[in-house]
């Protein structure tokens, strides 16, 4: 089983619509979650982080955890073109006395004006 | 976040060749990882570079394949050695600070090896 999945998407969207992207992870003990942002042609940029069950919101962002679950979502309310761009979810795991951050594929969004 | 630089951004080499990847980062960082992105792939962490001692090697990647080095804080080194085509894909330093280790990173390095 890998250890964080995504839906691969491609997404596409409305401008100014929600878009939704998910993602699950096999670890029970991951503690510590990441949405990054790549470009094309550019390095991942952190978006948002989340660490309780719940949600967390960081303007047009919204993470939501739901650690019983094992599942983390994004939502961009509001969707922009300059929105589309792939996303990556990443998952904090321990490794021996360290830890290590596990990406999924990452989901590719695209927002038609 | 952190200020994190590396260099070369791209790189075009041939094959059996070695290229060495500089990442720096801010005095801030505390720890420093190597990654590869395989084209249209997510990433893969290759190791964990570690002040002053050997790195720390993620399943599928050897040392002599991809030393690294750092030698203080702020600075560190991956080498691809006697490239291969295969090798072809961006080389991304991260680096992680804050209490929660949160990780940022560089521009990364294109390699394509010919």
């Amino acid at each position: 089983q890998k250890e964080v999945e995504q839906n691969s998407g491609p997404l596409s969207v409305p401008e100014g619509a929600i878009a939704s992207l998910n993602c699950t992870y096999s670890d029970r003990v991951s503690q510590s979650f990441f949405w990054y942002r790549q470009y094309s042609g550019k390095s991942p940029e952190l978006i948002m982080s989340i660490y309780s069950n719940g949600d967390k919101e960081d303007g047009r962002f919204t993470a939501q955890l739901n650690k019983a679950s094992q599942y983390v979502s994004l939502l961009i309310r509001d969707s922009q073109p300059s929105d589309s761009a792939t996303y990556l979810c990443a998952v904090k795991i321990p490794l021996g006395g360290s830890e290590k951050l596990v990406f999924g594929k990452g989901t590719k969004l695209t927002v038609n004006p | 976040s952190a200020v994190i630089s590396q260099k070369p951004s791209r790189d075009i080499c041939q094959r059996g060749t070695s290229l060495t990847i500089q990442c720096q980062v801010d005095s801030q960082v505390t720890m420093m990882f190597w990654y590869r992105q395989q084209p249209g792939q997510s990433l893969t962490l290759i190791a964990t570079a570690n002040q002053g001692s050997e790195a720390t090697y993620e399943s599928g990647f050897v040392i002599d394949k991809f030393p690294i080095s750092r030698p203080n804080l702020t600075f560190s080194t991956l080498t691809v050695s006697n490239m291969s085509p295969e090798d072809s894909s961006i080389y991304l330093c991260s680096g992680s600070r804050g209490a929660l280790n949160t990780q940022y990173f560089g521009p990364g390095t294109r390699l394509t090896v010919l």
